[in-house]
């Protein structure tokens, strides 16, 4: 079974920094999908970034960038120039890569990051 | 854009009540999930369905029931609630087949609170 671990239970950072959120999982598969979710204060679910575990470009999505180390079982969440908005529930979560159809998510615990003006 | 809506928001219940929680979906998507989120324990699957028709059981599925009613909703219901069963659930769909190497993103609900006394 895979898993998902988020080591830092909560964070801070200084409007307009920079925060790196930390992710590692366990799987022996090779062929999956890793995602940071992102739920505010509202509570809805909202997908920041996505990657694909065959691709060794690293996703960028904005001010969203993360770190894959895919022999490192790694995959680190990078937020620029923070803003207050992203005060926010981080999760991390692995998708194993089925054909047909998906398999469910799997997440970890979340790290809890508050934004400072 | 509805997308995925979740009824009711808010319940509140006594040991041993009955309930079902409702999840349509507008996206004319194949896969829908439950999950619940407890403090300190990020999102845990309970049920999903991978198409219309399938069931299957996640990490936590004792105490509930899921039904999905067709391709756009799928049920879970408590027979019989209980105060562990107090928690924030939610709903997700998802494309659920493969277009290339895309996996298909989870869409989730809002939420819903149960308390159960």
């Amino acid at each position: 079974a895979q898993t998902v671990t988020q080591s830092q239970p909560e964070m801070s950072v200084q409007e307009a920094e920079t925060v790196t959120l930390s992710c590692t999982y366990d799987t022996s598969e090779n062929n999956y999908y890793l995602f940071w979710y992102k739920q505010p204060p509202s509570r809805q679910m909202i997908l920041v970034i996505r990657q694909e575990a065959y691709k060794q470009q690293n996703a960028t999505e904005n001010r969203f960038s993360v770190n894959f180390q895919k022999a490192a079982k790694s995959f680190s969440l990078k937020i620029s120039d923070s803003q207050l908005g992203d005060t926010a529930m981080y999760f991390c979560a692995f998708m194993k890569h089925v054909n047909p159809g998906n398999t469910p998510l799997v997440f970890g615990k979340g790290t809890r990051l508050s934004v400072i003006a | 854009n509805a997308g995925v809506t979740q009824t009711p928001k808010f319940q509140v219940l006594k040991t041993g009540q009955s309930m079902t929680l409702q999840c349509a979906q507008d996206m004319n998507h194949n896969s829908m999930y439950w999950y619940r989120q407890d403090p300190g324990m990020g999102l845990r699957l309970i049920y999903y369905s991978a198409s219309e028709g399938t069931t299957d059981k996640g990490e936590v599925p004792n105490g509930y029931n899921v039904s999905r009613l067709n391709k756009r909703e799928f049920s879970l219901r408590l027979e019989s609630a209980a105060p562990s069963q107090t928690s924030v659930y939610f709903c997700a769909s998802s494309e659920g087949r493969l277009k290339g190497w895309y996996a298909g993103e989870l869409f989730f609900g809002e939420g819903s609170r149960l308390t159960v006394l």
